[in-house]
């Protein structure tokens, strides 16, 4: 079972909101996570740390269009009044303690139609 | 502002030694805070984490490479090296450094570097 589950892709239109989802295994729900944009031909950004507890702390310059929050072992990342400037890949990351190593989930594929 | 770029070959033969190395400019790098890592990106998106050094040169592998990778760090000159031997077409892939907060319970990554192309063809 995979430590991080998201979807592979996502879309919604321009101005409007998404949600995207990260899911912890059962063994790791208590975990935060991080969130990470990587728009297309470019470095994946640092966008937020995130609590289980659904608080979060973002990276500098990050827009306030970005929020997060939390719900048992489900990690949201949320983005109002979406730009076209949103449409890129979104990375989780956490920690996986059983096997010693830091691990990414697949990565959400967000169109901004 | 802090600012991580990774240098090296660009391409690697098989069964060789890829070497890379990361310059760290507007971070000392002295600080106990923040370990310095590489993670490397698959053609397709899939991310991998490589492992990470703390300034006081304890590094930390994916088991799945710890046989085949070694890093290092040098303070003084800002720069932090990755080191991966006997590669194969399978590493082929976009290498990051990056910055993981060690002041955290789990030490994540809160920059990254701009990465770096290595092909491993002959």
């Amino acid at each position: 079972q995979p430590v991080l589950t998201q979807s592979s892709s996502a879309s919604a239109s321009l101005g409007s909101s998404v949600k995207l989802t990260c899911t912890l295994s059962s063994k790791y729900s208590g975990y935060f996570i991080t969130w990470h944009q990587q728009r297309p031909g470019e470095a994946p950004r640092f966008l937020m740390k995130l609590e289980r507890t659904g608080s979060y702390n973002k990276g500098s310059g990050v827009p306030d269009r970005f929020s997060g929050s939390s719900s048992g072992a489900d990690r949201y990342l949320i983005i109002s009044n979406l730009q076209s400037e949103d449409e890129a890949d979104y990375y989780c990351e956490t920690w996986d303690g059983y096997n010693h190593r830091d691990v990414f989930g697949g990565g959400t594929k967000l169109t901004v139609l | 502002q802090l600012q991580l770029q990774e240098t090296g070959p660009q391409l690697v033969k098989p069964s060789e030694t890829l070497s890379l190395t990361c310059t760290v400019s507007g971070d000392p790098m002295r600080s106990g805070e923040y370990y310095w890592g590489w993670t490397r990106q698959f053609p397709g998106r899939g991310l991998e984490w490589i492992g990470y050094i703390n300034p006081g040169g304890s590094a930390f592998y994916n088991p799945s490479l710890s046989t085949r990778v070694t890093m290092s760090a040098d303070t003084s000159r800002h720069q932090f090296s990755l080191r991966l031997s006997a590669v194969t077409a399978a590493d082929t892939s976009v290498y990051f450094c990056a910055r993981h907060n060690a002041g955290w319970d789990l030490n994540l990554i809160d920059h990254w570097g701009q990465g770096t192309l290595v092909t491993v063809s002959s």
